[in-house]
């Protein structure tokens, strides 16, 4: 079983869509949790950090459980930029800080 | 403007020849990792270094070489012994020592090797 687990898509969605991404780890020992951001050939960037109690940016809305070991990313009122692909990232943090990256969930929104 | 610099953005080399990769920051930052993205796949960990003059093989080190001489800079060597070295390559840096350490990428570098 892989230790970041996300839904592998493409999602293609009408602009003004509300899309969902879904993503489960192994490891109970997880302790920090994060959503990137990353457009074709480019970096990921840093969309959002998760937090226990659930966490909003503007459309954005991200929500962790710990008990099922689930990570959400709900998008509102998609945008055409936000076509991209999601990667879902956990971090052990008695790893020194490693970073363990999911396979990421494409996006694609359509006019 | 602080930010992660990777260069060269593209590289191509011949198989048999190492080639070093360059990654320097200016965030302040403690920590600095390297990764490597196959297509269609998530980052696997190369190498990374929490500390100057330390540093630990992440999940995919063999045929890789890393230095930490300076807080700011984390050069990757890919050597003749790594079989697909062809991939792109990311850097990153974060600080150490919070719960929450979120890593910041550099613009990568694709090598291509033939």
């Amino acid at each position: 079983r892989k230790e970041v687990e996300q839904d592998p898509g493409p999602f293609n969605v009408p602009e003004g869509a509300t899309v969902a991404f879904n993503c489960t780890y192994s490891n109970s020992a997880s302790q920090s949790f994060f959503w990137y951001r990353q457009d074709c050939r480019k970096e990921p960037k840093l969309l959002m950090s998760v937090y226990s109690s659930g966490n909003e940016d503007g459309r954005f809305t991200a929500q962790l459980n710990r008990a099922s070991q689930y990570i959400s990313l709900l998008i509102r009122d998609s945008k055409l930029s936000d076509s991209a692909t999601y990667l879902c990232v956990v971090n052990m943090n008695n790893q020194g800080g490693k970073l363990i990256f999911g396979q990421g969930t494409e996006l694609s929104v359509k006019p | 403007d602080g930010g992660i610099t990777q260069s060269p953005k593209y590289l191509f080399r011949k198989e048999g020849q190492n080639v070093t990769l360059s990654c320097e920051q200016n965030l302040n930052h403690d920590a600095m990792y390297w990764y490597r993205q196959d297509p269609g796949q998530g980052l696997r960990l190369i190498y990374y270094s929490q500390i100057v003059n330390d540093f630990q093989k992440g999940d995919i080190a063999e045929g890789y070489s890393v230095s930490r001489e300076k807080k700011e800079s984390f050069p990757l060597t890919v050597t003749s012994a790594q079989k697909n070295p062809t991939a792109f390559y990311l850097c990153a840096s974060s600080y150490a020592g919070t719960a929450i350490r979120e890593q910041y990428f550099g613009p990568g570098t694709r090598l291509t090797v033939t």
